[in-house]
This record gives C-alpha cells, sequence and structure tokens, in this order.
C-alpha cells in the first residue's frame, strides 16, 4: 500500500498570510499532485510535478506555487492567502510505468479567516 | 483541457439494488477513466478504472462501461451494501501524468 502523509492534517490561516502545506511519499513515486476539494465537490488540480526540482501547472493554480526539492517531497504554497482558498487539500503521487492509479494522502483542511 | 459531468448528485438505493452512476467528458482524447470512493472525512480510494481500449470491466460486484462514441462512461454497483454508502466521483484524463479532472460527486445512500 502506498503510503503519502501530509501535514499540517489541520490549519486556521489569516487573511494575507503565508501558508504552506508539506507532502512526503514513501514509494519512490516520481509523480506527485495537488488537488483541493471545495465542501460537497469533486477534486480539482492545482500543481503537479514529474521529477524533483520541477513543477507545473494544473487547472487552478492562480494564488498557488508549488515546490519538489526531492522525490519524496512536494509543498503547495500560499504565498497571500485569502478566503477563497478554504478547502481541503489532498496530495497524490503515482508510479509511471505501473498503472494509472493515484494514491492521495489523507488531506490537509485548511480555513483561512 | 477536459470537463466531466456526472449525474445524478444524490442516490438513494434500496439494499440488494444497483446503483449507477453516469459521466460524460468532452475531450475525445481522453484514455483513462477511474472510480474514486470517498468515506466522511477520508480520503479518495480508487475502486475501479477503465481504459480506453476496453468498453467493459467488472471486479467485485462493480462494473464500469465505457462508450467512446458517445463519451459516456458508467459504473454499476451491483448488490447494495451499507458499506456502499458513500461519495462516489469519476474523473477522466488525456494523460496520466497530467493529473485527473474529476466529476462533482454522486453522494449515494443505501437504506434497509
Amino acid at each position: 500500500e502506498a503510503a503519502v502523509t501530509q501535514s499540517p492534517r489541520s490549519k486556521v490561516a489569516v487573511t494575507g498570510g503565508k501558508v504552506t502545506l508539506s507532502c512526503h511519499q514513501t514509494n519512490n513515486h516520481d509523480y506527485m499532485y495537488w488537488y483541493r476539494q471545495d465542501t460537497g465537490h469533486g477534486l480539482r488540480l492545482i500543481h503537479y510535478s514529474y521529477v524533483a526540482d520541477s513543477t507545473e501547472k494544473g487547472d487552478i493554480p492562480d494564488g498557488y506555487k508549488a515546490s519538489r526539492p526531492s522525490q519524496e517531497n512536494f509543498s503547495l504554497i500560499l504565498e497571500l492567502a485569502s478566503l477563497s482558498q478554504t478547502a481541503v487539500y489532498f496530495c497524490a503521487s503515482t508510479l509511471s510505468g505501473q498503472g494509472y492509479e493515484q494514491y492521495f494522502g489523507p488531506g490537509t483542511r485548511l480555513t483561512v479567516l | 483541457g477536459e470537463q466531466v459531468e456526472q449525474l445524478p448528485s444524490i442516490l438513494r438505493v434500496q439494499e440488494g439494488s444497483s446503483a449507477s452512476i453516469n459521466c460524460t467528458y468532452e475531450n475525445s482524447a481522453s484514455n483513462y477513466f477511474p472510480w474514486y470512493k470517498q468515506e466522511p472525512g477520508e480520503n479518495p480510494k480508487l475502486i475501479i478504472d477503465i481504459r480506453s481500449n476496453m468498453e467493459r470491466k467488472q471486479t467485485q460486484g462493480l462494473i464500469v462501461l465505457l462508450d467512446k462514441k458517445a463519451k459516456r462512461f458508467s459504473l454499476h454497483i451491483t448488490d447494495t451494501q451499507p458499506g456502499d454508502s458513500a461519495m462516489y466521483f469519476c474523473a477522466a484524463t488525456t494523460d496520466y501524468a497530467q493529473g485527473l479532472t474529476f466529476g462533482l460527486g454522486t453522494r449515494v445512500s443505501v437504506f434497509p
């Protein structure tokens, strides 16, 4: 079973503040993703990464930056948090060439006040 | 890009009956269609998927059908049980490496 962990699991931030969400996977997966889920809705792709030190924009990248300092770690950065960024954030990973399944982390519940 | 529409948004079924969820997609180049189940407060978990070279796939009480001409795919849960109550999401992608586009979800409730 793939192991993807996220920290923190819950965070309250103030409008205009900086927020960093972290994701760590221990399965040597090369592809990693950040999604957000708004209450009662599906997931939307924010950023993804194929390899360390490289990130790509997903469907809704505005207001977010991503960082992939190593194969195991992938961070999502909100430089100026806004109320509209209140959501649950999921990190996921998959291994290229080994089927398509994405393994999701437990999620981080972010509340911006 | 891709857009995925999922219906219905809410589905109530009697225990032992079947439940069906339908999704449509826009991009004819989409080639991978997974289904995820999400329990309250949990992360999404893959339950079944189908690739564009197949029309039907079945596993453990789940059937997924793909109609590429109509750009439609569906999930059928046979013999529903209380444990099947959850949110279900369909997704599609033209390149799995670039992430998934999800539908808005279907809340399935199984009642006695």
